[in-house]
Order: C-alpha cells, then sequence, then structure tokens
C-alpha cells in the first residue's frame, strides 16, 4: 500500500531563512506527486506537482521540490522564506496513469517569525 | 468556474442529531473525495467516488457515516448520530480522471462542532 511520511510535523524560522521540508513515499511503481498548502483559515491548494520530465519541479511563490526516485523522496524548498509563507504543507502522492487515490501526508505545520 | 462549493461553511449541532454536508465539485470533474481534517489525525482521506460510484469507503469511521453521490454535481456525507468527536472540518475535493497529473481541487470546507 501506498504511504507518504513528512518527517517534520512543524518548523520555525525567521524571514529570509532557507526551507526544506521532507517528504518521503512507498510505492514501487510510477508515481504523481503533489505539494498542498493550506495558509490560515483556508482551503487546501495545489502548490506544484510532479508527474513526469524534469525532476526539479518549479511552483508558485518561489517554491520548488525535487524527485529523486532512488530515495523514494519529493522534498519541497524555497530559498528565502517570508512570514507569508506561514501555513501548513501537505505532500501527497497517486499511482502513476491517474490512479485513483491520493495518499496525502500528515502535514508539515511551517511558522514564519517577521 | 466557481470551484468547489460546499453547504454549509459552519454547522453547530447537539450530540445525537443527524448532520449533512453538501458538496458541488467543479463541472467536468468525475472523481469526489472527502476528508475530515482534525488536530489529532491530520487529514483522512474518507471516501472517494468515480463517476458517481463509490470506489474506497474504508475511511469511512463507523457505521454512523455514510455518503452518497446520486449524480456527477451533487454528493452528500451524513452522520447520523453526530458525536462529540466528529467535530472537524470536512473537505470535499473533485478532480478530473483520465489526468495524469490528477490534481484535486478543494473545497472551503465545513467546519462541524457537535457539542
Amino acid at each position: 500500500a501506498q504511504s507518504v511520511s513528512q518527517h517534520n510535523h512543524h518548523v520555525i524560522l525567521s524571514e529570509a531563512a532557507s526551507l526544506e521540508l521532507g517528504c518521503n513515499y512507498s510505492y514501487g511503481g510510477t508515481v504523481n506527486l503533489f505539494w498542498y498548502v493550506q495558509y490560515p483559515g483556508q482551503h487546501l491548494q495545489l502548490l506544484l506537482k510532479y508527474f513526469s520530465g524534469d525532476p526539479l519541479v518549479k511552483g508558485i511563490k518561489g517554491f520548488e521540490a525535487e524527485f529523486i526516485k532512488s530515495k523514494f523522496s519529493f522534498n519541497l524548498r524555497k530559498p528565502s522564506v517570508q512570514w507569508s509563507d506561514t501555513a501548513e504543507y501537505f505532500c501527497a502522492v497517486n499511482a502513476g496513469t491517474g490512479g485513483f487515490k491520493t495518499i496525502f501526508g500528515a502535514g508539515t505545520r511551517l511558522f514564519v517569525k517577521a | 468556474d466557481a470551484g468547489v462549493i460546499q453547504s454549509p461553511r459552519h454547522e453547530v449541532t447537539e450530540m445525537g442529531q443527524e448532520v449533512t454536508l453538501r458538496c458541488k465539485p467543479i463541472s467536468g470533474h468525475n472523481s469526489l473525495f472527502w476528508y475530515r481534517q482534525t488536530m489529532m489525525r491530520g487529514l483522512e482521506l474518507l471516501i472517494y467516488f468515480n463517476n458517481n460510484v463509490p470506489i474506497d469507503d474504508s475511511g469511512m469511521p463507523e457505521d454512523r457515516f455514510s455518503a452518497k453521490m446520486p449524480n456527477a454535481s451533487f454528493s452528500t456525507l451524513k452522520i447520523q448520530p453526530s458525536e462529540p468527536r466528529d467535530s472537524a472540518v470536512y473537505f470535499c475535493a473533485s478532480s478530473s480522471m483520465g489526468s495524469y497529473t490528477d490534481t484535486q481541487y478543494f473545497g472551503p470546507g465545513t467546519r462541524l462542532t457537535v457539542l
């Protein structure tokens, strides 16, 4: 069965610090990978996704993620965070070829100090 | 497009009452998902439908929970009877199957409080 593991439940950073949120998945086949973000009081929205091609994916608001197949990882990065990046971040995976079920990680709460 | 629409946005009810949450997916999407989000358990998939048919309801916590999708533009999640531990935010999401990218579009959620 597929599973997604996010290593950090809570992260606190100061503005301008660099961010890396870990995500590992377990599934042996082709996968589609996602990062969703949930800002305080809002619903989840897509940050970026990977389904083929360049393993370094760039998303909105300066975020990027790198798919490393050999490590079953899809870590999220941002070189310099802002206070407005305070949110909860969810890594998600589904089986390739448009599998029905997307599995979400437990989420990482990021708090950026101004 | 209006996006995924959920109603009500907030629901406060007493233990033992029936609660019905509603969702209208994005037009043209043929997959629909119900999630529950709590501080303790995070985001949990309860059930998902494809072409109005329930595909996997293994996440439904117990028999008090039921979900239906009578047509492509409407789904309900019902809790009967409700209990305080059901208090959570319930999200509905839809996606367009046949696409490898399979992005899910989430609604604003229904915040349920059971007293």
